[in-house]
């Protein structure tokens, strides 16, 4: 598509409950990116992908949160247990190569009660 | 740890004011800035960017200064429209050849009639 493409635009869970968010990148490109917006502050990365594979983790607190980008299907941000502190706006962007403006979707809102 | 991160978190301007938005940024490595504009309830909007080897970019009525002698970028808006109310911040690519994106804190842009 010409667009990202994030899935559900809300979604409402429990605390200790999964939730588990989509996102399809723009057809063609390479780098797929997950970021957490808290409040309309600042996003903090998460996770990019290259392809199927990850490029930087560096911001994924692995206890709860795991994400994937397999071929042929959106990729997917996953948290097992939710917490409160996980309500978010979760970004995804996507890129077609290094060093370039990433597009972003419309996020997925996260509310944990 | 580096950061980017503005001044001034709101900034009003009458319609047909320019506006300047500014962001300071600490890695001297950074080589390429993006300004994204973040409407409520959506993703942020691509606007301008700009790469080291530039001091100037212009877009149409905007504009980017990127001065590395100080670490400072700042965006220009020239005749200031309510439409432009929004969110803006600031995001770098930290080193040539590392994809991801490290945001600022945005500032919030007022723009009455």
């Amino acid at each position: 598509g010409e667009e990202v493409a994030q899935t559900p635009k809300h979604l409402v869970r429990g605390e200790g409950q999964k939730a588990k968010l989509y996102c399809a990148p723009i057809k063609g490109h390479s780098y797929v990116f997950w970021y957490q917006q808290v409040l309309k502050n600042e996003f903090k990365f998460l996770i990019s992908f290259q392809n199927e594979n990850v490029f930087d983790e560096t911001g994924m607190p692995k206890e709860r949160f795991s994400a994937k980008c397999l071929p042929n299907s959106p990729c997917s941000l996953e948290i097992q247990a939710t917490k409160l502190e996980d309500s978010a706006v979760y970004f995804c962007a996507s890129s077609p190569d290094k060093n370039t403006e990433a597009f972003f979707g419309q996020g997925t809102r996260l509310t944990v009660v | 740890g580096e950061s980017v991160g503005l001044h001034l978190p709101t900034l009003s301007v009458q319609e047909g004011d320019n506006s300047i938005i500014n962001c300071a940024y600490s890695n001297s490595a950074s080589d390429y800035f993006i300004w994204y504009k973040q409407e409520s309830g959506k993703g942020p909007q691509f606007i301008i960017d700009i790469r080291s080897n530039m001091d100037k970019r212009q877009g149409q009525r905007v504009t980017v200064l990127l001065n590395k002698t100080v670490k400072h970028l700042s965006l220009q808006i020239a005749a200031t429209q309510p439409g432009d109310s929004a969110v803006y911040f600031c995001a770098e690519i930290p080193f040539s050849g590392y994809s991801t994106l490290t945001f600022g804190k945005g500032t919030m842009l007022l723009v009455s009639p």
